[in-house]
C-alpha cells in the first residue's frame, strides 16, 4: 500500500528551537509539495519540488523556513527559529508530474507542530 | 484572485440518507477537480476526481458532478454512514500549472 510517510507525527517545541520535518514520497513520484494547514488559512502551499529541484517556495517565510530534497526518497522542511505562530499541521504530498491534467496528489498524515 | 469556495461550512445528515456537498470555483480555465476527505487527525484522502471533459463520474457510493456553465462541483454520497463524518475539500487545477487550489472545506456530520 503506497503512501506518503511523514515524521514526526507530533512535535511540541519551545519558541526559538529548530524543527525539522521529514517526508518520504510515494516511490516513483517525482513531485513533492509541502502544505501548511491552519483553521484560519486552510491549506497553504509552502513549497513545490519537481525531480528534487525547488521550483516554488514563494509561500514560505524565507527568513526562517527552508525546504530541501537531499534525495528522491526524502524531503525536509526546517524551521529555525520556530515561533508560536508556526503552530499548525504540515502536510507533505507527492505526485507524478502535476503539470499534466489528471495527476492526483496524495497526502501524508501530517506533522502536528505546537510551538510554545 | 481565483479561489475555490464552499457554500456550506457544516452539513448534518441522517444516517442512511444521501449527502450532497457543493463547491464553487471561479477559474473557468480549471480542467481537473478532486474531492478529498479529511478525518480528524489525518491527512486529506483522495475520494474521486473528474476532468473538465466530463460532467459526471461515479465511484463506490460517491458521484461527482461538474457544471462548467455555472462553475459548480458537487459530491454526492449515497446512503451516508457514520464513517463518512469528516471534512470534505474540493480542489481545482489548470492543465500546464502545478498548483492545486483548495476550498475551505465542508464538515459532514452523520446523525445516528
Amino acid at each position: 500500500d503506497a503512501r506518503v510517510t511523514q515524521t514526526p507525527r507530533h512535535k511540541v517545541t519551545e519558541m526559538g528551537q529548530e524543527v525539522t520535518m521529514r517526508c518520504q514520497p510515494i516511490l516513483g513520484h517525482n513531485t513533492v509539495f509541502w502544505y501548511r494547514q491552519t483553521m484560519m488559512q486552510g491549506l497553504e502551499l509552502l513549497a513545490y519540488f519537481r525531480n528534487r529541484a525547488p521550483l516554488d517556495d514563494s509561500g514560505m517565510p524565507k527568513d526562517r523556513f527552508s525546504a530541501e530534497m537531499p534525495d528522491a526518497t526524502l524531503a525536509t522542511l526546517k524551521i529555525q527559529p520556530s515561533e508560536p505562530r508556526d503552530s499548525a499541521v504540515y502536510f507533505c504530498a507527492s505526485s507524478t508530474d502535476t503539470r499534466s491534467s489528471g495527476n492526483t496528489i496524495y497526502f501524508g498524515e501530517g506533522s502536528w507542530l505546537t510551538v510554545v | 484572485g481565483e479561489s475555490v469556495g464552499l457554500h456550506l461550512p457544516t452539513l448534518s445528515v441522517q444516517e442512511g440518507d444521501n449527502s450532497i456537498i457543493n463547491c464553487a470555483y471561479s477559474n473557468s480555465a480549471s480542467d481537473y477537480f478532486i474531492w478529498y476527505k479529511q478525518e480528524s487527525g489525518k491527512g486529506p484522502q483522495f475520494i474521486i476526481d473528474i476532468r473538465s471533459n466530463m460532467d459526471k463520474r461515479q465511484g463506490q457510493r460517491v458521484t461527482v458532478l461538474l457544471n462548467k456553465t455555472v462553475k459548480h462541483l458537487s459530491l454526492q454520497i449515497a446512503a451516508t454512514q457514520p464513517g463518512d463524518s469528516a471534512v470534505y475539500f474540493c480542489a481545482e487545477k489548470t492543465s500546464g500549472t502545478y498548483k492545486y487550489i483548495f476550498g475551505t472545506g465542508t464538515r459532514l456530520k452523520v446523525l445516528a
